[in-house]
């Protein structure tokens, strides 16, 4: 079964700084798809990025960006000039590329929330 | 365009009541998914449909059911509540072999 973990519980960091969230996760499937989920206090979870990867190149979103190492598993977010409503939990989550059943589920890390400093 | 819609917001129920969660999505997906967030754990799938009358158990789906009542609608009943079962619940969609999931923006379910 696949895993995704999230070992940071919280992490701070100073508006306009940059930050990095980490996230390794466990498969053994060559193709899949990998995101970082935003869940600000509202609830509402709203992608923030995605993934596949098949894809050498790492995905880029504004001024979010991932650091993806296949053979390491490791899936790290990176926030640059940092801005007060990116605080919010953020999950990182996996997807088999099948789509058959449950195995089209995201598979959840447990979260990290991220507090902003003004 | 709505996305996805979830009814009630919150709800309180007593131990042994039961409910059904509303969802609907306005998108034409064919895949509609149940999950539920709990402290410290992220979210974990409950239920899914792949399309209209076709459903499959999750991770965690003993104290649920769920009916695909069309397309649109998938909802989810809690026969006996339980207070394990006090949780945020997310109903999610996809189309069929799509990337991404898009969700709906929960349920807060306490069971006292």
């Amino acid at each position: 079964a696949q895993t995704v973990t999230q070992s940071q519980p919280e992490m701070s960091v100073q508006e306009a700084e940059t930050v990095t969230l980490s996230c390794t996760y466990d498969t053994s499937e060559s193709d899949y798809y990998l995101f970082w989920y935003k869940q600000p206090p509202s609830r509402q979870m709203i992608l923030v990025i995605r993934q596949e990867a098949y894809k050498q190149q790492n995905a880029t979103e504004n001024r979010f960006s991932v650091n993806f190492q296949k053979a390491a598993k490791s899936f790290s977010l990176k926030i640059s000039d940092s801005q007060l409503g990116d605080a919010a939990m953020y999950f990182c989550a996996y997807r088999d590329l099948t789509n058959t059943g449950a195995n089209s589920k995201l598979t959840f890390g447990k979260g990290i929330t991220l507090s902003v400093r003004p | 365009n709505a996305g996805v819609t979830q009814t009630p917001k919150f709800q309180v129920l007593k131990t042994g009541q039961s409910m059904t969660l509303q969802c609907a999505q306005d998108m034409n997906h064919n895949s509609m998914y149940w999950y539920r967030q709990d402290p410290g754990m992220g979210l974990r799938l409950i239920y899914y449909s792949a399309s209209e009358g076709t459903t499959d158990k999750g991770e965690v789906p003993n104290g649920y059911n769920v009916s695909r009542l069309n397309k649109r609608e998938f909802s989810l009943r809690l026969e006996s509540a339980a207070p394990s079962q006090t949780s945020v619940y997310f109903c999610a969609s996809s189309e069929l072999g799509a990337k991404t999931q898009y969700f709906g923006p929960g349920t807060r379910l306490l069971v006292l």
